[in-house]
């Protein structure tokens, strides 16, 4: 399938270090998107990548790609409690246009 | 305010009820989505609407009914569900149908079913 397929599943930090996760997917992409998910709540939108990009920052996020190896990762740089929250990368197809989803990094930043 | 808002927030049905789920969004946007989040598994895609015609439906089992009447509203009735179709129910929105851009995503209604 095409679902990007998130590593870590988990991940537990103390605040202030940097928090790295990575997405691998399995066919052509036109853009790779980050969301942020709080416990129970509806999905935001981080940031968006496109499939000419290599790397993108906002703020204290940066987001690289590398479509040869079909994988992204997304840095979140001096990390704070309130980043706590799980992270989902979606990956839309170069032939539908479809945005999938995959199953997410739980991030806990602890204080 | 995200712009997508999605009512009731909580829902416990039987599973003989029949009730809806509302969505409405406020950013002019002309595509509106349906997902399941279910607990350590990916966000299913259920239905897609363009401009109020529906577009795509992921082999979503008959007793989920998707309901566009204008491209501000988008409506998920429930009839007969089962347990494992409980669930968080997300309506997404997009200014173009599977845009480059990005999804809007209301908060969810959180459904359980007995």
């Amino acid at each position: 399938s095409q679902q990007g397929e998130e590593d870590p599943q988990a991940l537990s930090i103390q605040e202030g270090e940097n928090a790295t996760m990575n997405c691998s997917y399995k066919t052509s992409i036109n853009n790779l998107q980050w969301y942020r998910q709080n416990s129970g709540r509806g999905l935001v939108h981080l940031i968006l990548i496109r499939s000419n990009e290599r790397e993108k920052h906002s703020g204290r996020l940066r987001v690289t790609l590398d479509t040869s190896k079909k994988s992204s990762s997304l840095l979140i740089t001096a990390s704070r409690a309130a980043d706590t929250a799980s992270y989902f990368c979606a990956t839309g197809s170069s032939n539908t246009g479809k945005l999938i989803f995959g199953q997410g990094t739980t991030l806990q930043v602890k204080p | 305010e995200t712009g997508v808002t999605q009512t009731p927030r909580h829902l416990v049905m039987g599973m003989t009820n029949k009730k809806s789920l509302k969505c409405e969004q406020h950013l002019g946007h002309n595509a509106m989505y349906w997902y399941k989040q279910s607990a350590k598994k990916p966000l299913e895609l259920m239905f897609v609407y363009s401009l109020e015609e529906r577009v795509e439906n992921n082999s979503v089992p008959s007793r989920f009914s998707p309901e566009c009447p204008n491209s501000s509203h988008l409506f998920l009735h429930l009839h007969t569900l089962q347990p494992e179709d409980s669930a968080l129910y997300l309506c997404a929105s997009s200014q173009v149908f599977w845009g480059t851009g990005e999804l809007f995503f209301g908060e969810g209604s959180r459904l359980t079913v007995l």
